[in-house]
């Protein structure tokens, strides 16, 4: 029973298309997260939203835009496509107050063409 | 500006052997760290961590060793296996901060040779 599930795994696209990235967790927790690793290893936070109020919002273009509909889910949206967007995200969540281990979906592999 | 570093980017040890993965830090405002073991196409999870209250946590084959004078974190792993194989991650965060502001090493791989 995946606790932190995103779709689509592979996602292929050509440039200037947009695209959303879905993710689910039910773990309970009230704090959900988007990160880009990008093609140096690095893990970087992109967002955070916390029941559903968004919290850290770090340089991001603002081509990427997030949306949660409630505490469970953090959808991610990016229009515009271009190549420097190809990375694999990950979707994770924390429950705030339990130490600061985080929980990591199985990331979407986005490919920009 | 990283302020976590994972110098070695892999590491090779025979089955049996230890695995010992470095990690430093700079920022003196860190006191929680963790180690996080990410394998191919799937999401890091959370292997063990460390408060800056102690030196050494243990679990099991794990062991996470914390010198703070040198800011620099330790994940020991004895006798490695071949299923150790993976890339590592170090994170360091403050612990009164949102767990998202940790931040993370780019990692190490270790290859466990049977």
């Amino acid at each position: 029973d995946t606790a932190v599930s995103q779709t689509p795994k592979y996602l292929v696209t050509q440039m200037g298309n947009d695209k959303s990235i879905k993710c689910e967790q039910n773990l309970g927790h009230d704090t959900m997260y988007w990160y880009k690793q990008d093609s140096k290893k690095f893990l970087k936070i992109m967002f955070s939203y916390n029941n559903k109020e968004l919290i850290i919002n770090e340089t991001v273009p603002n081509r990427f835009s997030p949306k949660s509909p409630d505490k469970a889910h953090l959808n991610l949206h990016i229009n515009s496509l271009e190549l420097g967007d190809s990375a694999v995200y990950f979707c994770a969540s924390s429950q705030l107050g339990s130490g600061n281990t985080i929980y990591f979906g199985e990331g979407s592999w986005l490919t920009v063409v | 500006d990283q302020q976590v570093k994972q110098n070695s980017p892999s590491l090779s040890v025979q089955e049996g052997r230890i695995s010992i993965l470095n990690c430093d830090y700079t920022n003196s405002m860190f006191d929680y760290f963790l180690w996080y073991k990410k394998y191919p196409a799937e999401g890091p999870t959370f292997l063990i961590s460390i408060s800056s209250i102690k030196d050494k946590n243990e679990d099991g084959r794990f062991t996470v060793f914390l010198n703070k004078s040198a800011k620099h974190l330790s994940l020991h792993i004895v006798p490695s296996q071949p299923g150790d194989s993976a890339v590592y991650f170090c994170a360091a965060s403050a612990r009164n901060t949102n767990a998202g502001k940790s931040t993370f090493g780019d990692g190490t791989t270790l290859t466990v040779k049977p």
